[in-house]
């Protein structure tokens, strides 16, 4: 497997509460990916990273903030959790375009 | 815009049967197309993309631009090809954003 872990791997959260997701890399790989996956729709991306302090906004963004300091780390903040944000949250890591992306354990976050 | 359907929510067969899981995509660009499987309580992994042209673990797909698909297949369906499967669209050339379908659940009965 990739060097890619996420971390929580489950939260239960309350509405309105912010929370704070991390995806860290052993691989040195320049592209960090947030995706969500919900029943009915697949995966679905929310941010993505293109080097450090370098990101961009995904089809699913509002609600949603990332920050990438280092090369390892990219962080996927929930600054005010709703009950539409409960979902599983994956993490990916490719190390340039279209070649394959290595996906992580996944988070599975519920907000009550 | 770019899209990407996978019209089978859930596809049950035999063991031994020959499997075809659908893909179209909607994309004005080159596609680059993949598909990924995610075996129970295992990560998402790519299982092939077109433009290596390989088989694994059975299983081929031809991407067909003037039917804009990628359907999956295999001839003979194994108990362990049990999982689910994503069609995805890379875009964005160097970012290599990824559009996924809504998946498919194989179930290969024994």
């Amino acid at each position: 497997d990739a060097g890619i872990t996420q971390s929580p791997r489950h939260k239960v959260t309350e509405t309105g509460t912010p929370v704070t997701l991390r995806c860290h890399q052993t691989e040195n790989h320049r592209y960090m990916y947030w995706y969500r996956q919900d029943p009915g729709h697949g995966l679905r991306l929310i941010h993505y990273s293109y080097g450090v302090k370098d990101t961009d906004k995904g089809e699913v963004s509002d609600g949603y903030s990332v920050s990438r300091s280092k090369t390892e780390d990219f962080l996927l903040t929930l600054e005010s959790a709703t009950s539409s944000q409960t979902s599983v949250y994956f993490c990916a890591i490719s190390p340039q375009g279209n070649t394959e992306a290595f996906f992580g354990q996944g988070t599975r976050l519920t907000v009550v | 815009a770019q899209r990407v359907t996978q019209p089978e929510k859930l596809l049950s067969v035999f063991k031994g049967a020959p499997v075809e899981l659908k893909c179209n995509y909607s994309y004005s660009g080159s596609p680059e197309l993949f598909w990924y499987v995610q075996y129970s309580r295992q990560r998402l992994q790519l299982l092939l993309r077109h433009i290596s042209r390989e088989s694994i673990k059975g299983f081929t797909a031809d991407l067909n631009k003037g039917e804009t698909s990628f359907h999956l297949k295999k001839p003979f369906a194994q108990e362990e090809d049990s999982a689910m499967y994503y069609c995805a669209l890379g875009y964005g050339g160097a970012t290599n954003k990824l559009i996924f379908g809504t998946g498919t659940l194989l179930a290969v009965q024994p």
